[in-house]
């Protein structure tokens, strides 16, 4: 059974650029949310997607945007990067089907952003 | 005031001990609990729900105490492989979104 898989691993960029991340959920997740997280800090919440929409958003700038496709994968896109983007990048996959309504996420290993 | 705070720590403890985390949130709406570990540079992972009533699984004790609104997690007999962060969640009734403490560094030592 695969878990959350994201893409890339590591990426380096200089500020101004856009980025885009992608992630897999887990089998059987049909709902999304991706989350930064800073050095020293707790993940913050950016946005989560279900049936392909955004349904609820963090405190981030319109410059984070995201997508979810027809087979739940999803991307998250960084536009006009700053030096304080640079974090670790972290999607989460749940579901609200199945017995458990306790609705718990299961992360990717993350993708680690440097900003120049 | 945060929504969710921890002691940042770090917690350092012989092996064998007993150590408790205790996590206050500041929503009374709150719903959901859950702790989770997170080892370095790595992502979190699910430690365990915390329902109502406290749960138990193996050496690791949740309670959650909603008049207070706080949560502890309690591990007994550490290991050296409990050294982590062990971060606190909180998900609000009628929103989707997961709160995460800053986590609060485990460090057992030998």
């Amino acid at each position: 059974d695969a878990g959350v898989t994201q893409s890339p691993t590591h990426l380096i960029k200089t500020r101004g650029q856009q980025v885009t991340l992608r992630c897999s959920p887990k089998s059987g997740h049909d709902t999304v949310s991706w989350y930064q997280q800073a050095l020293g800090q707790g993940p913050q919440f950016i946005f989560q997607y279900y049936e392909e929409e955004e349904r609820q958003r963090g405190n981030f700038p319109d410059r984070f945007s995201g997508h979810q496709f027809p087979n739940y994968s999803s991307e998250l896109n960084v536009n006009a990067l700053l030096l304080g983007d640079s974090a670790l990048y972290l999607c989460a996959s749940s579901t609200l089907r199945g017995q458990s309504s306790y609705n718990e996420q299961f992360f990717g290993p993350g993708t680690r952003l440097t900003v120049l | 005031r945060k929504e969710v705070e921890q002691d940042p720590g770090p917690f350092n403890v012989p092996e064998g001990a007993t150590v408790a985390f205790n996590c206050t949130y500041s929503n009374s709406a709150s719903q959901s609990f859950f702790w989770y570990r997170q080892d370095c540079r790595k992502e979190p992972k699910l430690l365990m729900s915390v329902y109502s009533s406290g749960n138990e699984d193996g050496r690791f004790t949740a309670q959650l105490n909603r008049a207070s609104q706080y949560i502890s997690l309690l591990i007994r007999d550490s290991k050296l492989s409990d050294s982590a962060t062990y971060l606190c969640v909180v998900k609000t009734s009628g929103t989707y979104k997961y709160i995460f403490g800053t986590g609060t560094r485990l460090k057992v030592l030998a």
